[in-house]
Parts: structure tokens; C-alpha cells; sequence
């Protein structure tokens, strides 16, 4: 099974830290880790990805837990131009990105 | 800038009528997906394909075929449309190997009446 899990939605006040979690506990060594997310009425964006070790972009950071069964998304100060839909997807040899439900992102001002 | 370019924005068909969506990338990518998007189903996989020629079922490949005759260019078929194909489709492509990008089309907004 190449799922993920996610919570449905989270909330964010503008300018704080978001944090958000990803659970892909039958993950297998050789899957990275990829976040994407999408804007309304816009195809889905890159974010970040990762294999074991935590990653920084301009973007945001990813945190992969030791066991790599769960991963976190950061941003570290959230603007309403990042209210989206969040997806966070193992990548089985970039054959077949499986998309669930993702995490719907709002950002209060 | 890296572009993947999606034929129509929005679409209205028939239900019976055969229907092309076509999909082409200028990046020179080995990998084109097509998916579905449905409110609260998130983003479904119908097919991929990893070279001209080639094609691998995703998880909801019924109803729907597809073609890549030529590297840059990917087109989902519809044989005999029906209501519940109602949807968004999304085209994306990405360089063969692990760890590499998607990259996604704007979507075509396909409304079958």
C-alpha cells in the first residue's frame, strides 16, 4: 500500500510556524518523501522532497522522523498566499505518485 | 521555465462522444501521468507512461485509454464518455529515476452532460 495519512485540515494564524504531520508507516527504503501543494484552481506545485535526511528550501523544511514512518512539513512563517491543499506522497522510483485527500491549510490574518 | 501545457481549460461533451485530452511537455521528461481530481478524493492516478509507446495502469484505468506516440506528448481518451467522468483532469510529467519533481498542467475542467 503506497498511501499516506494526513489530517483532513489544519489552521494557522499568519506569520506563525506550520507544522505539518504525514504518516507513510509501510514505507520502503528506497521511497522519497515528497510534499506538494495546490493553490485553488491551480494544478498541484512542488515543494520539497527527501529520502532520510531533513531538507531546507525556500519554501519550507522537511523533517523525516529516524524510522522514516512519518515525516513533517514546516513553513516557518505561514502568509495567506500558503491556504492550500497540502499533499504528502511516497515516491515509488518516480513511477507512481499516489495522491490521498491531503491536508487542507488555512491561514487566518 | 518549465511548462506542461494542457489542450483546454474547460470542456463540455456528450455522453456516448469519444473525447481527447492532450497533454504536452516541453522538458524533455521520460514520465507523463494522468490524473483525476473529485472533491474530497484528492488526486487518483488513471495512467503513466515511462517512454513513447509505453503505458502502465494507475488505480482507476477503467473507462479510459491512452496514447504517446511522440515523447513530448501524452493524450488521455475517453472512448464513449459518460456522466460520472465528470471531472478535473490533470496532466503531469517528471524525469525518469527516484526523487524526481512532478510537474503538473493547470488542469482541464471536463463536464460531461
Amino acid at each position: 500500500d503506497a498511501k499516506t495519512t494526513q489530517p483532513n485540515s489544519m489552521e494557522s494564524n499568519e506569520e506563525e510556524p506550520v507544522h505539518l504531520p504525514c504518516n507513510h508507516s509501510t514505507i520502503s527504503g528506497t521511497d522519497y518523501i515528497h510534499w506538494y501543494r495546490q493553490l485553488p484552481s491551480q494544478g498541484p506545485e512542488y515543494v520539497i522532497h527527501g529520502l532520510t535526511s531533513n531538507v531546507n528550501n525556500r519554501m519550507a523544511s522537511l523533517a523525516i522522523a529516524e524510522d522514516r514512518k512519518s515525516s513533517t512539513l514546516i513553513l516557518h512563517r505561514a502568509t495567506l498566499r500558503d491556504a492550500a491543499v497540502y499533499y504528502c506522497i511516497r515516491d515509488n522510483y518516480g513511477q507512481n505518485f499516489v495522491f490521498g485527500p491531503g491536508t487542507r491549510l488555512s491561514v487566518l490574518p | 521555465d518549465v511548462k506542461v501545457t494542457q489542450s483546454s481549460r474547460y470542456l463540455v461533451k456528450r455522453t456516448g462522444e469519444k473525447v481527447f485530452l492532450e497533454c504536452v511537455q516541453d522538458m524533455d521528461h521520460e514520465n507523463m501521468f494522468w490524473y483525476r481530481q473529485d472533491p474530497g478524493l484528492g488526486l487518483r492516478l488513471i495512467y503513466f507512461s515511462y517512454d513513447v509507446k509505453m503505458k502502465e495502469k494507475g488505480d482507476i484505468p477503467e473507462g479510459y485509454s491512452v496514447s504517446r506516440e511522440k515523447k513530448e506528448r501524452f493524450s488521455l481518451i475517453l472512448e464513449s464518455a459518460s456522466t460520472n467522468q465528470t471531472s478535473m483532469y490533470l496532466c503531469a510529467s517528471s524525469e525518469w529515476g527516484a526523487g524526481e519533481k512532478l510537474f503538473f498542467g493547470s488542469g482541464t475542467q471536463l463536464s460531461v452532460l
